[in-house]
């Protein structure tokens, strides 16, 4: 199947700073990629919908300032988390849809886990 | 989208089939339902997804019953690898964004 990876792997950085998480899919054009997040113990919860060249559309409850999210390319998603704090230490992952699917397969990151000290 | 049903959590022998099942009844008509798994600190895995009729892949089978509102994911032969959460989710969007329930957690046991 497709492949999509994410970068970092996992991160820890202090509260305060942001960090950026990138999303590509490496062997096909994502129009659309999708953010989840996922606290311990808990299932992925959707964030946002990202599409390439245009603004995301945030979850209901999500901050777009604080979790700003850019498609510049049709491999590229990023996820920045704006001064970070404690609580939004979390395991972060991405979805894309491609092009020319019709299975209805969505191909999904290996998630990038952020601890905020 | 409409919301599933599915038990938290189940064993299986290995070696034998797992059947997980999964309820939507209020799943309308032009809604798939999908099949995911997560094994522990990994993203999604997608297993599967039908419409009406029952579909079978490399990994497992799908059942759908005839009024659409349960379905039963089929893994013939449960290895221990196959221990993770399992997502029943249905959408009307292929390649769409996907809303997680809570999942299945199934158990493989030697």
């Amino acid at each position: 199947g497709a492949v999509v990876s994410q970068h970092p792997s996992w991160v820890i950085c202090k509260s305060g700073t942001s960090v950026k998480i990138e999303c590509r899919s490496l062997d096909f054009q994502a129009t659309t990629m999708f953010w989840y997040r996922q606290f311990p113990k808990q299932s992925l919860m959707l964030m946002a919908t990202s599409n390439e060249g245009s603004k995301a559309t945030y979850e209901q409850g999500v901050e777009k300032d604080k979790f700003l999210i850019n498609h510049a390319s049709l491999t590229l998603s990023t996820l920045t988390v704006t001064s970070a704090h404690p609580e939004d230490s979390s395991f972060y992952i991405c979805s894309a849809a491609g092009t020319t699917f019709h299975t209805g397969e969505l191909f999904f990151g290996e998630g990038s886990r952020l601890t905020v000290l | 989208d409409a919301k599933t049903t599915q038990p938290p959590s189940m064993d299986c022998a290995e070696g034998r089939a797992a059947n997980l099942p999964c309820n939507h009844s209020t799943i309308s008509g032009n809604e798939y339902v999908y099949w995911y798994r997560q094994i522990h600190s990994q993203g999604p895995q997608y297993i599967i997804h039908g419409l009406k009729n029952n579909e079978t892949n490399e990994m497992a089978s799908l059942i759908i019953t005839e009024d659409r509102k349960s379905s039963t994911l089929i893994l013939p032969h449960a290895t221990l690898r196959d221990t993770a959460v399992y997502y029943c989710i249905v959408s009307e969007n292929q390649g769409g964004k996907l809303i997680f329930g809570q999942g299945t957690e199934l158990s493989v046991k030697p």
